[in-house]
């Protein structure tokens, strides 16, 4: 079975602090993507990045960065420089590869609320 | 290439009658799920279809949920007899190959 513990629930920031969203998974399989999707207010679902358990590279996209560390099952999210516009709720998702449930269901954290004031 | 279409967007219901969520995937996706999300939760499977096929509804409520994914048509989530417990945001994503999922805007459920 799969877990996504996100023990975060809210975080509020000031605009330009920069700010990390801790996610933590448990898996029994050996390879899995993970996953960050932004849910702002509006209410739908944005995707924001893939990763697979092969890769262990840091990622930055812009103010985005995301740090997998497969030892202590961490894939953290960092956002540099917060604006207004990044207040939504986040959330980390896994998914196996080649197991059982592979193809099948994402396995969702239960979501940080993150407020960045101006 | 449009993106994952759900209809309605908000849909009203009384207790007792029936919802009926509509998802047509992205062209080229044979691959279908359904989330709900409740309210101040993270988002939980239902179910995963491809063209008439259910391939996993392990997370589907036993009674009064079902799903289908015809050959031709969106793919339908129908909830019988709603309760107010049904209130959620119910997702569609689709897949090509069952790896990413691409998300609908989802569906706002309310029962009166």
């Amino acid at each position: 079975a799969q877990k996504v513990t996100q023990a975060q629930t809210e975080i509020s920031v000031v605009e330009k602090e920069d700010v990390t969203l801790d996610c933590v998974y448990e898996t029994r399989d050996t390879t899995y993507y993970l996953f960050w999707y932004k849910q702002p207010p509006s209410g739908e679902l944005v995707f924001l990045i893939r990763r697979n358990s092969f890769d262990e590279q840091n990622e930055i996209s812009g103010r985005y960065s995301w740090n997998f560390q497969k030892s202590t099952s961490s894939f953290n999210f960092t956002i540099t420089a917060s604006q207004v516009v990044d207040s939504a709720v986040y959330f980390c998702a896994l998914n196996p590869i080649g197991g059982e449930t592979s193809g099948s269901r994402l396995t969702f954290g239960e979501g940080t609320q993150l407020t960045v004031n101006p | 290439n449009a993106g994952v279409m759900q209809n309605p967007r908000h849909l009203v219901r009384r207790r007792g009658q029936e919802a009926r969520l509509r998802c047509s995937p992205m062209k080229g996706h044979s691959h279908v799920y359904w989330y709900r999300q409740l309210p101040e939760e993270g988002l939980k499977f239902m179910v995963y279809l491809q063209k008439e096929n259910i391939i996993d509804e392990s997370g589907m409520p036993k009674e009064r949920f079902s799903a289908e994914f015809p050959k031709e048509g969106p793919s339908i989530l129908r909830i019988q007899q709603v309760v107010r417990g049904d209130s959620a945001a119910y997702f569609c994503a689709s897949s090509p190959l069952g790896i990413e999922q691409f998300f609908g805007p989802g569906t706002r459920l309310t029962v009166l």
